[in-house]
């Protein structure tokens, strides 16, 4: 089974500092990744997304980071918010595929005011 | 925005019960998925369809089976439910890759 790898399970914050968020994946046929932020009681939504050919992307306080080489890629939340509070997931997806996409096992980010 | 729409929030149902979840969607989408959440493994794919009456099996389709008779609504049926299905169901629909999820039906198997 494709996987990707999420670290860390949870994460706490102070308000203000920078969030960090790891995902490591192995099949080199990724060339999707985006992540999904989760508030309690909903479905998650795309909040930022990357591909390969860029090592990264920032939207407003969200910055993706990619590492080719290394197969890894991660989040970072400049400034973090108590209301950035949310459960985020990383994923994967095959290049051309509406169908495969692969999650991480997700990390509970709480921001303390 | 992607709308998708889940029937029920929260459903309790007595093992054995065959159960029905519904999804809707707004947006024409031709795939349409149904996850499983539980703390710690993340969305887990149980089926996914691509169009009307076809469906495939994602990564954990044991004690389920679907439905897709109309392209904006997508079923998940627990034929027969066992406690160990107790969890936090997710229906996403896409065209080209982003996802849209529901809200979630919470289902607890007593």
């Amino acid at each position: 089974q494709q996987q990707v790898k999420q670290s860390p399970q949870s994460l706490i914050v102070q308000k203000g500092g920078i969030s960090i968020i790891n995902c490591a994946y192995e099949n080199t046929a990724f060339d999707y990744f985006p992540w999904y932020q989760q508030f309690p009681g909903k479905g998650p939504a795309l909040l930022i997304a990357i591909r390969p050919d860029v090592s990264e992307k920032k939207e407003g306080r969200f910055t993706i980071s990619f590492n080719k080489s290394a197969k890894q890629f991660s989040l970072h939340i400049m400034d973090s918010q108590p209301g950035d509070s949310a459960t985020y997931f990383c994923a994967a997806s095959p290049s051309g595929s509406a169908r495969q996409l692969t999650f991480g096992s997700g990390t509970q980010l709480t921001v303390l005011p | 925005d992607v709308k998708v729409t889940q029937s029920s929030r929260y459903l309790v149902k007595r093992t054995g019960e065959k159960v029905f979840l519904e999804c809707v969607q707004d947006m024409d989408h031709e795939n349409m998925f149904w996850y499983r959440q539980d703390p710690g493994l993340g969305l887990r794919l149980i089926y996914f369809s691509y169009d009307v009456k076809m469906k495939e099996k994602g990564d954990i389709p044991e004690g389920y089976s679907v439905s897709r008779e109309k392209k904006e609504r997508f079923s998940l049926i627990l034929e027969s439910a066992s406690t160990n299905q107790t969890s936090m169901y997710l229906c996403a629909s896409s065209s080209t890759g982003t996802r849209g999820f529901g809200s979630g039906t919470r289902l607890t198997v007593v």
